[in-house]
């Protein structure tokens, strides 16, 4: 089964305090990719990273960084030193190579940085 | 900014009512796709339209009914809506719906309530 799994609903913080989003997936496919979108209040859903399959080197854009790991299925989202424009819905995607060409979502992690 | 845009961004109708959504790619994207966001439940691809041609359709009730005249425009026509079809409905595009991992740009959506 393909699933996107991101456990946890709602986290808040305060400004300038770390936070990682946790995304674990599930596929059966040797090609995948991984993306990360936020979607702020105004609704639309703003992409941030595309990874694949073979690529496990972390990236790092500025406050937001991603810890690909295959062994452990997650593909997790830090955002150092918050701040209040970064309260959003964070979503977690998978997208198949081999089987599929749609982009199976997770349900979202809602992030509130209080000042 | 995305470069694509969704009329109205809020719609309430009854369900005997006859309503249309609007979306509108500037990014000379050939790939369009209708999701549908309801609370609490990750998102739901609901159709996809490559080159003006239908590709998927993702078990979606007939009381919705996609239309495509040209790789920048997309329509959903609602009719005889359930107030379970209450939601925000999300457009996006793309390069192509290929066997590449082309990137989905997002409009803002349309919230959409039935009474």
């Amino acid at each position: 089964a393909q699933k996107v799994t991101q456990a946890q609903t709602e986290i808040s913080v305060v400004e300038k305090e770390d936070v990682t989003l946790d995304c674990v997936y599930e596929t059966r496919d040797t090609t995948y990719y991984l993306f990360w979108y936020k979607q702020p209040p105004s609704g639309e859903l703003v992409f941030l990273i595309r990874r694949n399959s073979f690529d496990e080197q972390n990236e790092i854009s500025g406050r937001y960084s991603w810890n690909f790991q295959k062994s452990t299925s997650s593909f997790n989202f830090t955002i150092t030193a918050s701040q209040v424009v970064d309260s959003a819905v964070y979503f977690c995607a998978l997208w198949l190579g081999d089987s599929s060409y749609k982009l199976i979502f997770g349900s979202g992690t809602r992030l509130l940085v209080r000042p | 900014e995305t470069g694509v845009t969704q009329t109205p961004r809020h719609l309430v109708m009854g369900m005997t009512n006859k309503k249309s959504l609007k979306c509108e790619q500037h990014l000379g994207h050939n790939a369009m796709y209708w999701y549908k966001q309801s609370a609490k439940k990750p998102l739901e691809l609901m159709f996809v339209y490559n080159f003006k041609e239908q590709t998927e359709n993702n078990s979606v009730p007939s009381r919705f009914s996609p239309e495509c005249p040209n790789s920048s425009h997309l329509f959903l026509h609602l009719h005889t809506l359930q107030p379970e079809d209450s939601a925000l409905y999300l457009c996006a595009s793309s390069q192509d719906e290929g066997r590449t991992t082309d990137i989905q740009y997002f409009g803002a959506g349309t919230r959409l309530s039935v009474l």
